[in-house]
C-alpha cells in the first residue's frame, strides 16, 4: 500500500518565480493538507482540500494556493516567491470525518530552495 | 488555540524507558491530546491520541492526568530508531484537520 507520495523531492528557483509541488494522498484517503517546515521549526498549516474545495486556511498569503482533483491529488502553487519561501513542504493526507481523533499521515515532503 | 509546553531536548539510554513530558493547562473538554513524531529527514508521523484515559499502542503509551493539563508519553523500550522529535498536539473535536505544532522535544538515544 502506497503511503503518501510527493514530488519533487527538491527544487531550486529564483525570487519571484512561481512553484508546484504535487502530492498523491495515501489510498483510499479523501481529505489533504499542506503544512511549511522551515529549518529548525515545526511544520506550519498553510490549507486543507476536501471535495476539492479549500475548506480550512491558515496564516498564509494569497500567494500560496491549491488545487484538488477528482482523483484526490493535490497541488500547492506559490507565486511571486520570497528568500523566506524556502523551506521543506509537507503533504498530509486522512479520511473526512471528525478531527479529534483522525490520523494523518504525512509524505516525505519537498525542500524547496529560494535564491 | 490552546497550547502545549514541552521541554526542548532529552536524552535517553538504548533500551530503557523514555517519558516525554507535555503541559497543556489551557485545554478545553473537547481536545483530543495527539502526539506525532518525526524521525530525520521524514515528514511528520503519527503516534497515538487519547482524550480522558490513558491509552496504548503497539508504539507507546499515553498517560493523561486526571485534570486533563498534562499528559506523558511513554516509550518502553527507547531504541535508536527512536531518535526523533516529538510533537504534543490539541486537537479539538470536529473543528478541522489543521494541526498545530510547536517546537517539540528532540530526544536523543544513547547506544
Amino acid at each position: 500500500d502506497a503511503g503518501v507520495t510527493q514530488s519533487p523531492t527538491h527544487l531550486i528557483k529564483t525570487r519571484g518565480q512561481q512553484v508546484t509541488l504535487r502530492c498523491s494522498p495515501k489510498s483510499g484517503h479523501d481529505t489533504v493538507s499542506w503544512y511549511q517546515q522551515a529549518l529548525g521549526q515545526g511544520p506550519q498549516f498553510i490549507f486543507q482540500y476536501y471535495e476539492e474545495e479549500e475548506r480550512q486556511r491558515g496564516n498564509f498569503p494569497d500567494r500560496f494556493s491549491g488545487h484538488q482533483f477528482p482523483n484526490y491529488s493535490s497541488e500547492l502553487n506559490v507565486n511571486a516567491l520570497l528568500l523566506g519561501d524556502s523551506a521543506l513542504y509537507l503533504c498530509a493526507s486522512s479520511l473526512a470525518g471528525p478531527s479529534g481523533y483522525n490520523e494523518q499521515f504525512f509524505g516525505p515532503g519537498t525542500r524547496l530552495t529560494v535564491l | 488555540d490552546a497550547k502545549t509546553t514541552q521541554p526542548n531536548s532529552m536524552e535517553s539510554n538504548e533500551e530503557e524507558p523514555v517519558h516525554l513530558p507535555c503541559n497543556h493547562s489551557t485545554i478545553s473538554g473537547t481536545d483530543y491530546i495527539h502526539w506525532y513524531r518525526q524521525l530525520p529527514s521524514q515528514g511528520p508521523e503519527y503516534v497515538i491520541h487519547g482524550l480522558t484515559s490513558n491509552v496504548n499502542n503497539r508504539m507507546a503509551s499515553l498517560a493523561i492526568a486526571e485534570d486533563r493539563k498534562s499528559s506523558t508519553l511513554i516509550l518502553h523500550r527507547a531504541t535508536l530508531r527512536d531518535a526523533a522529535v516529538y510533537y504534543c498536539i490539541l486537537r479539538p473535536y470536529n473543528a478541522g484537520n489543521m494541526l498545530t505544532f510547536g517546537g517539540g522535544t528532540r530526544l536523543m538515544v544513547k547506544p
